[in-house]
């Protein structure tokens, strides 16, 4: 079944630690996406990708890092993990729909998320 | 400068009132408009989406939204409401990435509490 998929779905780590969120669909989808939710706020895009080797930074800046070696995997890196990290990562990935005017819209799909806590 | 606001941070109904939560939107062109549901620990789910032609659209689970371009509104009802339909709403709007692709600008959300 095409899925979208995110793990860890919880992570409580120290200050200082590497982490990798992963995200992996099975859509078939070129572009993917990763935003950030902080609770009772609305989601922030903080990476993007149009395919393979194409990463690109969102509107809100993010000292996380993304990286696309294979259409269906994007995962998330944080070098060193501080407090103010602490946060819920969505992923999303999208593939086109028709839209208005023979224009096509790429509608996107969300995982489940992982919720993050630095200590 | 693109924006969404939905109004209420909070809203809380009795099973089987009716519901409406609102959505504001800033967008230079005709948007795209979106509205996700989010359930506690989970991922967004797209209940119905707006892209042209009738302005009143379906979704599921029963619901419904109108767009309203003289309002700049995309207000979500639902006739009646069930004790499963708690969770966070979230409006959006289909914006612009360079190269032409999508990116979704989302409101606040609206956190939907269901009294029986």
């Amino acid at each position: 079944e095409a899925d979208i998929y995110q793990t860890p779905r919880y992570l409580v780590i120290g200050t200082g630690k590497k982490i990798t969120l992963e995200c992996s669909q099975t859509m078939g989808h070129d572009k993917m996406y990763w935003y950030q939710q902080d609770p009772g706020m609305e989601l922030h895009l903080i990476h993007y990708s149009y395919g393979v080797n194409s990463t690109e930074k969102g509107d809100l800046s993010s000292e996380s890092t993304v990286s696309r070696i294979r259409t269906e995997h994007f995962p998330l890196t944080l070098e060193s993990a501080r407090p103010s990290h602490t946060s819920q990562y969505l992923c999303a990935s999208s593939g086109w729909t028709s839209g208005r005017a023979g224009v096509s819209y790429n509608e996107q799909f969300f995982g489940p998320g992982t919720r993050l806590t630095v200590l | 400068a693109q924006s969404v606001t939905q109004p209420d941070i909070h809203i809380t109904v009795s099973e089987g009132a009716s519901l409406e939560l609102r959505c504001n939107y800033s967008y230079g062109a005709t948007p795209y408009l979106f509205w996700y549901v989010q359930s506690p620990g989970q991922g967004l789910q797209l209940l119905l989406k707006y892209f042209s032609g009738d302005t009143l659209v379906q979704g599921i689970k029963g619901f419904e939204a109108e767009f309203k371009r003289s309002q700049s509104s995309f207000n979500l009802r639902k006739p009646s409401v069930h004790w499963s339909d708690a969770a966070e709403y979230f409006c959006a709007v289909g914006g612009l990435l360079s190269g032409g692709y999508n990116k979704l600008i989302f409101g606040a959300g609206t956190r939907l509490a269901v009294h029986p």
